[in-house]
């Protein structure tokens, strides 16, 4: 069956980096982009951006240009959404999708960035 | 950006009862293709999203049929006919037709 499993969750410290990964199962990864999405304690979704599995690209939502990046292990199936430079603001749970309808989603990433 | 307004915000109902969400849009979804990319979306406690219903009306695969969805252009509604404990959660509706793609603010749906 079809399957986005995401990495443990994360704490950090402002200023420092991390690195989520989002490893798919069960389809042809190349078949189907890659959506990133954001959702703060206690809020909505914020869409973040999507990378083109084929052939790597990513592209970001205004909010999300500069400090974050997605990139491919496609060899693994796997998507990776890296945030340096982490703020307080950076506290969420990331969420992987896929494809154009966002049909399938991982589990869900908690980042908390906390002195 | 496209702004999606759902209305209402919070939703109480009991279990048999029939409730909508309403979900209007800025500007027209409707895509130059001929498709409108305007989906709905169910967040149960403490899970990830779960997909119900594509491009206004179509049916994800395993989502009950009580779920539907209908609407064109600006104005998109989700009924429930007939709830079940098990719905209760927020619903967002999604457009993906304009970039960026958008969420509504959400609508939590509650059980009496």
């Amino acid at each position: 069956q079809i399957q986005l499993v995401q990495s443990g969750p994360e704490l950090k410290k402002p200023g420092e980096s991390v690195k989520i990964s989002c490893k798919a199962s069960g389809y042809t990864f190349t078949d189907y982009a890659m959506h990133w999405v954001k959702q703060a304690p206690g809020k909505g979704l914020k869409w973040m951006g999507w990378i083109n599995t084929y052939t790597g690209k990513p592209t970001y939502a205004d909010d999300f240009k500069g400090r974050f990046v997605f990139s491919l292990e496609a060899s693994a199936s796997t998507a990776n959404l890296q945030i340096s430079n982490l703020k307080n603001e950076d506290t969420a749970t990331y969420f992987c999708a896929r494809g154009e309808i966002l049909d399938y989603w991982g589990q869900g990433v908690m980042v908390t960035v906390s002195s | 950006d496209v702004v999606l307004t759902q209305t209402p915000p919070t939703l109480s109902a009991t279990i048999g009862q029939s409730v909508s969400i309403s979900c209007r849009s800025s500007q027209s979804l409707l895509d130059s293709d001929g498709d409108t990319y305007l989906n709905w979306l169910l967040q149960r406690p403490g899970q990830s999203p779960q997909l119900l219903i594509y491009s206004v009306s179509n049916l994800e695969s395993g989502v009950p049929n009580r779920f539907s969805g209908s609407g064109s252009e600006t104005d998109f509604t989700l009924k429930i006919s007939g709830v079940e404990a098990e719905d209760l959660g927020v619903y967002y509706c999604m457009q993906a037709t304009h970039a960026p793609l958008t969420f509504g603010s959400g609508t939590k749906l509650e059980i009496k």
